[in-house]
């Protein structure tokens, strides 16, 4: 079945440390592809996105993922986060492969602490 | 299946039809949204609905009418729509906390309604 996948559900991590999250689908097609985050009491707001071009997009807060295609993945990272990136972190992958339908995964909860 | 459950799957319409989108949640939830998506465009969020009151309308255009008639269902009534408008809409539901106003506790998305205007 089609589906997102990510790999953590929690991760807890100290301030200044490195954060990799990974992120695997498995549509076919053209892909977009999107990290959104949402923080404590507010909306889900777009980190960045992935459409053509240089697999290795930049987002907004020090954010990065890349794009390979060979593995079907479209992992974020930020080398060195802070307290105020405690947040839940959801991929979503938008494919002409399937009807356009936008697929979350399920997010994973992270947690970093001072 | 998150729990939250929207039909129709696909609509296409002419640009003088009137439809209407439905979504309900069986989660017990108290905030519904409205989530537009178009393709290579982030998600835009049209309305926020929490305790059945509407909370928040993010500009959208009048040819969009939601309705919250309870905690349960919304719909999205559609009339005179544009072929921009064409795009797949996501409703979703949380459960809000200490406030009132439904932000941003965990969101469930239903599988979304493409649409096409003609």
């Amino acid at each position: 079945a089609q589906s997102v996948s990510q790999h953590n559900h929690h991760v807890i991590l100290s301030e200044a440390a490195s954060l990799e999250l990974g992120c695997n689908y498995s549509y076919g097609g053209t892909v977009n592809l999107f990290w959104y985050v949402q923080y404590p009491g507010q909306h889900l707001q777009l980190l960045l996105k992935y459409f053509s071009g240089d697999p290795l997009v930049k987002g907004i807060k020090g954010f990065e993922a890349e794009f390979i295609k060979s593995k079907f993945s479209f992992n974020l990272r930020k080398p060195s986060v802070q307290w105020s990136d405690t947040a839940e972190y959801f991929c979503a992958v938008f494919s002409t492969d399937s009807w356009g339908k936008l697929q979350f995964g399920a997010g994973t909860q992270v947690v970093v602490t001072p | 299946e998150t729990g939250v459950t929207q039909t129709p799957r696909h609509l296409v319409m002419g640009m003088t039809n009137k439809k209407s989108l439905k979504c309900e949640q069986h989660l017990g939830h108290n905030a519904m949204y409205w989530y537009k998506q178009s393709a290579k465009k982030p998600l835009e969020l049209m309305f926020v609905y929490s305790l059945e009151e509407r909370v928040e309308n993010n500009s959208v255009p009048s040819r969009f009418s939601p309705e919250c008639p309870n905690s349960s269902h919304l719909f999205l009534h559609l009339h005179t729509l544009q072929p921009e408008d064409s795009a797949l809409y996501l409703c979703a539901s949380s459960q809000s906390g200490t406030s009132s106003r439904g932000r941003g506790e965990k969101l469930f998305f239903g599988s979304g309604t493409q649409l096409s205007v003609l």
